[in-house]
């Protein structure tokens, strides 16, 4: 079945530095969704990426869409504490006909201040 | 506008017992979802319900069930709990299906532990 790698699994920066995660998949996928999780709640939608190349910006936030439609990055620039947390890449099944997402494992996220 | 709310936050049962979740989505959103997501483990699809009607699962045993009521809010029933089955539990909702340009939107879960 479809299935999303993402790498590192976890990483521990100082505050300030960029950061850069990325998602790779053996399948096409027609959308990426990059999510965050914070401790004790529910993913939270930083940036969705429809188009092969598209290359979106939310803030600090940046991703891509990679041009074989198998890969996208996240990229988060001069990294704050607030930035803590678990980021996972997510994208429908199957073209979004059955409906939901398969997500990553995610990439742990640790700022020191 | 409120977000996606599900109920209770956290549940505590023992090995055979029943649980049952809850999920009210976003106004005007039809379309509800359900995840689990282990410790330390990605978020993995249990349910998707649309208008009332379930519309897909994802690989997990008949025990998992649920429904959608006519106010579009839903209940995820887990029957015969097992120690594995604890879990966050996660309930999302989408105006339409989840990747076609419509944003699925996480609520903040229940956390179930099977003792």
């Amino acid at each position: 079945g479809q299935q999303l790698n993402q790498s590192p699994q976890s990483m521990f920066i100082q505050e300030g530095e960029d950061v850069s995660m990325n998602c790779t998949s053996s399948s096409i996928f027609n959308t990426w969704l990059w999510y965050k999780q914070d401790p004790g709640e529910g993913p939270v939608l930083l940036i969705a990426l429809y188009k092969a190349g598209e290359l979106t910006s939310n803030g600090r936030l940046t991703a891509q869409f990679g041009i074989t439609r198998k890969d996208s990055f996240l990229n988060i620039s001069a990294s704050i504490p607030s930035d803590v947390g678990i980021y996972f890449c997510a994208g429908p099944t199957n073209g979004g006909s059955q409906g939901n997402l398969i997500f990553g494992k995610g990439t742990k996220l640790s700022v020191k201040p | 506008e409120a977000g996606v709310t599900q109920s209770p936050t956290h549940l505590i049962k023992t090995r055979g017992q029943q649980a049952t979740l809850r999920c009210s989505p976003i106004s005007g959103h039809t379309s509800v979802y359900w995840y689990q997501q282990a410790l330390g483990l990605g978020l993995q699809f249990l349910l998707w319900y649309d208008e009332g009607e379930e519309r897909n699962r994802g690989n997990f045993p008949p025990r998992f069930s649920g429904r959608q009521f006519p106010n579009y809010s839903s209940e995820l029933n887990v029957n015969a709990l097992e120690l594995e089955d604890s879990a966050l539990y996660l309930c999302a909702s989408s105006l339409g299906i989840a990747g076609t340009g419509e944003t699925q939107y996480f609520g903040p879960g229940t956390r179930l532990l099977v003792l």
